[in-house]
């Protein structure tokens, strides 16, 4: 198995919604992440998890709370957000082993917010 | 990190080779070559990495070039479903999952019937 679920595909959300992004793996894979990428943007880095812990907050906004409740999880957390937080928001996973390190990405959830 | 240079678009005839190159000319000892490409509105999807040496899978061939200033993503036969935005990072791999994908803009691939 070498995906990465993520849901909901679609959501929109008011600014005064609290909603979650959903992110999950089953390759054993101990790194996890979060990009957020806006149309004709290349993705961009807001989150690392490693092994459970939050190992880089590339100065995302408190709007945004990650977790990751176990290896297999991790949850996105969004309240009061902006029209201009819409965008698609990818979730990967990777092992840490030695001097590779490949990312694999899930399909995304294209949120909207009003 | 080393930042990389790629045309923003190129045309290739479906069944023919696609050649994507890449310039990486601040490229480190110990930066590795890594392909995504992402078909549009899916997640980025890994292809191939290299350090030095040329590598090939199932997917696709990596030419790096003898001082790793620039290399070359190739597709040998091309197909519609090749379509795709292709991104091409240089990243260090110090190990471990603090390591960053950087993205660029990518070179759209148009594959033509």
């Amino acid at each position: 198995d070498t995906e990465v679920t993520q849901t909901p595909k679609h959501l929109v959300m008011g600014m005064t919604n609290k909603k979650s992004l959903k992110c999950e793996q089953h390759m054993g894979h101990r790194a996890m992440y979060w990009y957020k990428q806006k149309a004709k943007k290349p993705p961009e880095l807001m989150f690392v998890y490693s092994y459970e812990k939050l190992s880089i907050n590339e100065s995302v906004p408190s709007r945004f709370s990650p977790e990751c409740p176990n290896s297999s999880l991790l949850n996105l957390h969004l309240h009061a957000l902006q029209p201009e937080d819409s965008a698609l928001y990818l979730c990967a996973s990777s092992h840490i082993q030695g001097l590779q390190e490949t990312q694999y990405f899930g399909p995304g959830t294209r949120l909207l917010v009003l | 990190d080393a930042k990389t240079t790629q045309p923003p678009s190129m045309d290739c005839a479906e069944g023919r080779a696609a050649n994507l190159p890449c310039n990486h000319s601040t490229i480190s000892g110990n930066e590795y070559v890594y392909w995504y490409r992402q078909i549009h509105s899916q997640g980025p999807q890994y292809i191939i990495h290299g350090l030095k040496n040329n590598e090939t899978n199932e997917m696709a061939s990596l030419i790096i070039t003898e001082d790793r200033k620039s290399s070359t993503l190739i597709l040998p036969h091309a197909t519609l479903r090749d379509t795709a935005v292709y991104y091409c990072i240089v990243r260090p791999n110090y190990g471990g999952a603090t390591n960053k994908l950087i993205f660029g803009t990518g070179t759209l691939l148009a594959v033509q019937p």
